[in-house]
C-alpha cells in the first residue's frame, strides 16, 4: 500500500528559527495536507494543497506540493512556543480513494524560549 | 459553526466486548472518514461513509465496522475488542465529494482495553 516517509521525527529549536520538514511518498497523491495536533486534540488542518508545484502559505506557514506529486514540504518561519506539537503530512491518491487519507509517522517541534 | 464533535471521549472497556463510539460531523459535510491512532503505527485510515454508503475501507478486521445515518452522523463499532484496539479512535468530516478532500477531525475518543 502507500506509505508516506515523514523526515525529521523530532526537532528541538530555538524560539525564533525557522523549521523545515517535508514528507516523500512511493506513490503519486492528488492532494497533500498538513495537520498539527497537540496533545489530547485532534489533528488541525494547517495547509492544503490540489497541484503539483503549488506553493501556498498560511501566516508563518509555507507548504509546497512536489512537482513529482510524490512528495510536499512544510516550513515554519520565525517559530514560537505555541508552535510545539506534533506535525503531520496527509496525502491522498486518486481514483477511488475518497475520503482515505493517508498519514506520515509525525514531526514532534519543540520551541525552547 | 461548530466542529466535529465525538462522544464519548474516553472508554475503558475489557477484553471481548464490544463498543460503539459516534461522531457528529460539521453542518453540511456529508463525509466522514475514521482514523485509529496509536503509538507504533500512527494514523491509519479505518474507513469511510458519504450518503450513507461505505465508499472505502482500510485494512482491518471485520470486527470493526460503522455505519452513517441520514443527516450524516456516524457510528463505528468495534466487537470483541482486543488490547491491541487501545487507540485514540478519531473521526473528520469533508463537505467535498472526490475532487478536493479537506477533512476537518474531531477531538477523539481514547479507548483503553483492559
Amino acid at each position: 500500500g502507500q506509505q508516506l516517509n515523514q523526515s525529521p521525527q523530532s526537532m528541538f529549536i530555538q524560539e525564533g528559527e525557522d523549521v523545515s520538514m517535508n514528507c516523500t511518498s512511493s506513490s503519486i497523491f492528488n492532494t497533500w495536507l498538513w495537520y498539527k495536533q497537540e496533545p489530547g486534540e485532534g489533528p488541525v488542518l494547517l495547509i492544503a494543497l490540489y497541484k503539483a508545484g503549488e506553493l501556498t502559505s498560511n501566516g508563518r506557514l509555507t507548504a509546497q506540493f512536489g512537482i513529482t506529486r510524490k512528495d510536499s514540504f512544510l516550513n515554519i518561519s520565525a517559530s514560537i512556543p505555541s508552535d510545539v506539537g506534533i506535525y503531520f503530512c496527509a496525502g491522498r491518491g486518486g481514483g477511488t480513494s475518497y475520503g482515505k487519507l493517508t498519514f506520515g509517522q509525525g514531526t514532534i517541534l519543540t520551541v525552547h524560549p | 459553526k461548530a466542529g466535529v464533535t465525538q462522544t464519548p471521549r474516553y472508554l475503558i472497556k475489557t477484553r471481548g466486548q464490544q463498543v460503539t463510539l459516534s461522531c457528529s460531523p460539521i453542518s453540511g459535510h456529508r463525509s466522514v472518514s475514521w482514523y485509529q491512532q496509536t503509538p507504533g503505527q500512527g494514523l491509519q485510515f479505518l474507513f469511510e461513509y458519504f450518503s450513507e454508503t461505505q465508499r472505502n475501507k482500510g485494512n482491518f478486521p471485520g470486527r470493526f465496522s460503522g455505519r452513517q445515518f441520514s443527516n450524516s452522523r456516524s457510528e463505528m463499532n468495534v466487537s470483541t475488542l482486543e488490547l491491541g484496539d487501545s487507540a485514540l479512535y478519531l473521526c473528520a468530516s469533508s463537505s467535498k465529494q472526490v475532487a478536493y478532500n479537506e477533512q476537518f477531525f474531531g477531538p477523539g475518543t481514547r479507548l483503553t482495553v483492559l
